[in-house]
């Protein structure tokens, strides 16, 4: 597609759920990245992938959070036992390649209750 | 840590006059500094940046200022438009890094 594409575009879940984010970058875009903007607060680096590989994922707050790209393309962040503190917009990312310029998806806002 | 900040949350300006939104950061690693606007619902969208070897650098209506001894960079605009209302986030990185880290963000409003 033309941009980055991110479904679903709000996501309210409860608390200890389970839940998948989507992201499908622009096509040829070999890097991806997954942030997370939480209130009044930048976006915070999640993890980047190269690829298929997670070549970075120091950015994940704890093992409740994984994130996958099989494909290298559609990448899926999971979220376990899903927490309160969770919520947030969570923005996906792609570049032509390591460290090129991002484009932004519009994001999911995740509310946990 | 916050390695980035934009301490001012928000900026009311009049249009035709001009906006300076201000950044400070804290890692003398950061060497390529970047400027990005993001309306409601949206994902934020590039505007300008900055290579650490420059001190200014302008696009139309928008200028980036950089001052590495003060670790201190601005963004002007002018005129301001009633489009520019928007929030304003200053990000950096180091070279060679992919990672960016970003302020907390500037909301910027533009009066008729």
């Amino acid at each position: 597609g033309a941009g980055v594409s991110q479904t679903p575009s709000n996501k309210v879940t409860e608390k200890g759920k389970y839940v998948e984010l989507r992201c499908d970058p622009i096509s040829g875009h070999t890097a991806l990245y997954w942030y997370r903007q939480s209130l009044g607060q930048g976006p915070e680096f999640l993890i980047y992938f190269q690829g298929t590989g997670a070549a970075d994922d120091s950015g994940l707050p704890n093992d409740r959070f994984f994130a996958v790209r099989p494909e290298g393309s559609v990448s899926t962040l999971k979220i376990q036992r899903t927490e309160r503190g969770d919520s947030a917009v969570y923005l996906c990312a792609s570049s032509p390649s390591r460290g090129g310029g991002y484009t932004f998806g519009s994001g999911t806002r995740l509310t946990v209750v | 840590d916050q390695q980035v900040k934009q301490n001012s949350p928000s900026l009311s300006v009049q249009e035709g006059r001009i906006s300076i939104l201000n950044c400070d950061y804290t890692n003398s690693m950061f060497d390529y500094f970047l400027w990005y606007k993001k309306y409601p619902a949206e994902g934020p969208t590039f505007l300008i940046s900055i290579s650490s070897i420059k001190d200014k650098n302008e696009d139309g209506r928008f200028t980036v200022f950089l001052n590495k001894s003060a670790k201190h960079l601005s963004l002007h605009i002018v005129p301001s438009q009633p489009g520019d209302s928007a929030v304003y986030f200053c990000a950096a990185r180091a070279q060679h890094d992919y990672k960016l880290s970003f302020g907390a963000g500037t909301t910027v409003t533009v009066r008729a």
